[in-house]
């Protein structure tokens, strides 16, 4: 079993509609993280969090919101989704002592 | 700002070819890892190496290993004996110390191995 789950592993939705991206994990980390991936940008951080109480913007937050709904769960939403939102939307967490960063399999999100 | 650049958007090799993938950076700390990623066409974000900055000894996995230079502020990946299975997208990335891992990634160099 995966220990980073994202779904849906793809998604096509209509301009306006709310979308929810779900992740949980089952390696036992505090520290979960939203990125968008687009070609040539790399990722971009949207939203992270160092526990259920703490959660942080990232560099491109504007039009999502986040819930950390326990230690192993967190999801991304888009309150109303938009064309230029169409990208690929990755979850990680990451290990404190070594630093790197454990990611799903990705969410391959189009607003059409 | 800190930042990670990878100036070679893409690459090729020949197969059981040597290729070097060149990224820099830009910190103002002295203690940090430096990562690579693969990502093959599965879109699996896949670990490739790790390396720690006050280490002055180059990672090495296998047949990635890297060349770090902690002064020039560069962190190039080296694959030797490339295989087809290599071909992929390697992003460099760079997490920020100080207790707050927010990791920065580099655009991206796309890598195609030619048989």
């Amino acid at each position: 079993d995966a220990d980073v789950t994202q779904t849906p592993r793809n998604r096509i939705t209509k301009t306006g509609k709310r979308i929810m991206l779900e992740c949980s994990q089952t390696k036992g980390h505090d520290r979960m993280y939203w990125y968008r991936q687009d070609p040539g940008l790399g990722l971009r951080l949207i939203y992270y969090s160092f526990d259920v109480k703490d959660i942080n913007k990232g560099e491109i937050s504007d039009g999502y919101s986040v819930s950390r709904q326990a230690q192993a769960k967190f999801s991304l939403s888009l309150e109303s989704a938009i064309p230029n939102q169409t990208a690929l939307y990755f979850c990680a967490t990451s290990d404190l002592e070594r630093g790197e960063l454990f990611f799903g399999s990705g969410t391959q999100l189009s607003v059409l | 700002a800190q930042t990670v650049t990878q100036s070679q958007p893409e690459m090729s090799v020949q197969e059981a070819e040597t290729v070097t993938l060149s990224c820099t950076y830009d910190t103002s700390e002295s203690d940090y890892y430096l990562f690579w990623y693969k990502q093959p066409p599965s879109r699996q974000m896949i670990l490739v190496i790790r390396q720690e900055a006050y280490k002055q000894q180059n990672a090495t996995e296998n047949r990635f290993s890297v060349n770090f230079q902690k002064a020039a502020k560069s962190f190039s990946l080296k694959i030797s004996d490339s295989q087809l299975g290599d071909a992929a997208m390697y992003f460099c990335a760079w997490p920020n110390s100080g207790g707050y891992q927010k990791v920065t990634f580099g655009i991206g160099t796309k890598l195609q191995v030619i048989p």
